[in-house]
This record gives C-alpha cells, sequence and structure tokens, in this order.
C-alpha cells in the first residue's frame, strides 16, 4: 500500500459527460501529480501541484482541469468527455515539490471507461 | 511524449533466469528511476539512479546509467514468478520533478 488514495476505482459515464477524480496524498507529501495511462498513449504527465499551486504542466487537454486543496487532497475534473478519454487515470504524491530527485507514490489509479 | 524508448517490449524467461531490460532516452535528465507495473495497478517505484551515478543495486536490483549514451540498464537476477509484471523507466528534468516515462517492457516468468 502505497498511501496514496484514490476514489473511485472504476467510473463508466457517457460521451460528453463531466467526472471528477478524487486522490488523497500520503501523510505528509506536499505535491500531487496527475497521469493518464493509455494503450495507444502510455503513461503521459499531465499536471502536478505543490502545496495548493499548479507547479508543472504537461499533456493535459483543455477540457481538464485540476486543483489541490488546503488539505493537500486534490481532484482532477474531465468534462465534455469523449470516447478517446478512456484510460487508467493516476495520482501520485511525493515529498517536495521540484528539485528533481523525488520518489513518486501511485495510487491504483481509477478505471475511465467513456461509452 | 515520451522521453524514453525501452527494449525489449516484451521478455519471456524461466525462473531462476536473470532479465535485461534497456531505456533510452532523448534529452538531460537530472535521475532516472525504475518503477513496476503489475497488471492494470499502480506504479511501485524500484531504483532511482542520479545523473552522476554509473551503477546502483538493490536487492537483486541492478541498474545503470550511462548519460554519454543516454541509456539505462535494469537487470533483475534470481528472477521468481513473483516478478512478472510491467517495467517503467522515467526521468526527470533539469527543472521540477515532473516525470517522463518510456513505453515499458513487459517481463513473464514462467515457474
Amino acid at each position: 500500500d502505497s498511501g496514496v488514495t484514490q476514489t473511485p476505482k472504476h467510473l463508466i459515464t457517457a460521451t460528453g459527460q463531466r467526472v471528477t477524480l478524487r486522490c488523497s496524498p500520503r501523510s505528509g507529501d506536499l505535491s500531487v501529480y496527475w497521469y493518464q495511462q493509455s494503450l495507444d498513449q502510455g503513461l503521459q504527465f499531465l499536471i502536478q501541484y505543490y502545496n495548493g499551486e499548479e507547479r508543472a504542466k504537461g499533456n493535459i487537454l483543455e477540457r481538464f482541469s485540476a486543483q489541490q486543496f488546503p488539505d493537500l487532497h486534490s481532484e482532477l475534473n474531465l468534462s465534455s468527455l469523449e470516447l478517446g478519454d478512456s484510460a487508467l487515470y493516476f495520482c501520485a504524491s511525493s515529498p517536495s515539490g521540484g528539485q528533481g530527485g523525488d520518489i513518486q507514490y501511485f495510487g491504483a489509479g481509477t478505471r475511465l471507461s467513456v461509452l | 511524449s515520451q522521453q524514453g524508448e525501452e527494449d525489449p517490449q516484451a521478455l519471456s524467461i524461466q525462473e531462476g533466469e536473470n532479465a535485461t531490460m534497456n531505456c533510452s532516452y532523448k534529452t538531460s535528465i537530472n535521475n532516472l528511476q525504475w518503477y513496476r507495473q503489475n497488471s492494470g495497478r499502480g506504479l511501485v517505484h524500484l531504483i532511482l539512479i542520479r545523473s552522476n551515478e554509473r551503477e546502483k543495486h538493490s536487492g537483486r536490483l541492478r541498474v545503470t546509467l550511462d548519460t554519454s549514451k543516454k541509456s539505462s540498464s535494469l537487470l533483475i537476477t534470481a528472477s521468481r514468478a513473483a516478478d512478472t509484471a510491467s517495467y517503467f523507466c522515467a526521468t526527470d528534468e533539469a527543472a521540477g520533478n515532473k516525470l517522463t516515462f518510456g513505453g515499458g517492457t513487459r517481463v513473464l516468468v514462467k515457474p
């Protein structure tokens, strides 16, 4: 158990809908990262938050947004969903925010199926 | 975009044999990490090697890093059925902690 909790484990929804994925980081970790894993794109970094502020942005679509709350949990919002958004979404956390060399601890993921 | 390319894409070995997989990357890095993913589950960190290190060991794992060739290798010795998983290399660059993952190597260890 990595200590990172993601909910829900599975999500099935329809095209055009909006969903929210939730992540609770390990106790004491200040950074939260979101990744998308799909068969065609592999593991892609989406976005990082550090202590409530956006720290780095990757291949995140404009239809997607995220935030980190004062209690350090994070939510990833996916809107106007398309079939191609079906993927595993992982959250990871690490103690610090930007010097590199942090080990990232991954949650079990949320499997999103868009029908 | 993927920073790393892993080779081979898949590997099948007998229990007790060694498994070697390679990772190549494109840009300068601070650190390179290896992660394991059991089917459809979260990633588990295995080992981190810094850009100024050449070799690192952890239990049955041995990682090498050649920054001049922009490549790394992961060796699993005396493999076990429980080592069956996908293995990913991930790099982080000079600024920030964002990880860029390779495509992974699927390892099957047959009992």
